[in-house]
């Protein structure tokens, strides 16, 4: 069965400063890898996808995420954090059994420093 | 607006109580999905529909649930004898295929 992992459940960073959220997937089949963000008391926005295209996804909001295949990580980085980033982060990835329902990790809270 | 609606945003209910929630998915999406999401928890699935057929249930959906999706449109949530452990925000999402799911802005119940 699929599942995720993500590594730290809160991290902190200053303003400014690299912003790196882990995530490790457990896979059968090559999976659909998602990362998603939740500002408080609000849904999920997704913030990019790996659908087996380039391994290097950029998304939105200056986010990328590699996807490594020999580690199995799909780790989340921005180069430059902002005040605006912090809120929770969920990595996802699609069960492939046919209802392709999305298996959610149990987050990492972003807090970013001034 | 055009995305997934989900009514009412907040719910305060007693215990032994019935409380039902609505989705409105994207109109031409005909996958939808109900999660359930605890405090500093991710997202848990709790059932899936594609058009009106509710295809798939997770055993967190206990007998206490039950969604519908009549007419294959919006989708209703329905939690009887509400329970404390119900406290949650209720997810809903929709999706065109299998490649990204839209979600909407949560339905969140406190159960007293």
């Amino acid at each position: 069965a699929q599942s995720v992992t993500q590594l730290g459940s809160h991290v902190s960073v200053s303003e400014g400063a690299l912003v790196l959220l882990r995530c490790n997937y457990s896979s059968s089949v090559p999976p659909y890898l998602f990362w998603y963000v939740q500002y408080p008391n609000q849904g999920l926005q997704l913030l990019l996808k790996y659908t087996s295209a380039a391994t290097l996804v950029k998304g939105i909001n200056g986010f990328e995420a590699e996807f490594k295949k020999s580690e199995t990580s799909f780790h989340l980085t921005k180069p430059s954090a902002h005040m605006s980033d912090a809120a929770e982060y969920f990595c996802a990835v699609t069960d492939t059994s046919g209802t392709y329902k999305y298996i959610f990790g149990t987050g990492t809270r972003l807090k970013v420093l001034a | 607006d055009t995305g997934v609606s989900q009514d009412p945003r907040h719910k305060i209910t007693k215990r032994g109580q019935n409380v039902t929630f609505r989705c409105d998915p994207i109109s031409e999406h005909n996958r939808l999905y109900w999660y359930r999401q605890t405090l500093g928890q991710g997202p848990e699935f709790l059932t899936y529909f594609q058009n009106e057929a509710q295809l798939e249930k997770s055993r967190l959906l206990s007998d206490r649930f039950s969604a519908e999706r009549p007419k294959g449109s919006f989708s209703t949530l329905e939690i009887q004898r509400t329970e404390q452990g119900d406290s949650a925000m209720y997810l809903c999402a929709s999706s065109p295929g299998p490649r990204e799911l839209f979600f909407g802005e949560g339905s969140r119940l406190t159960v007293l």
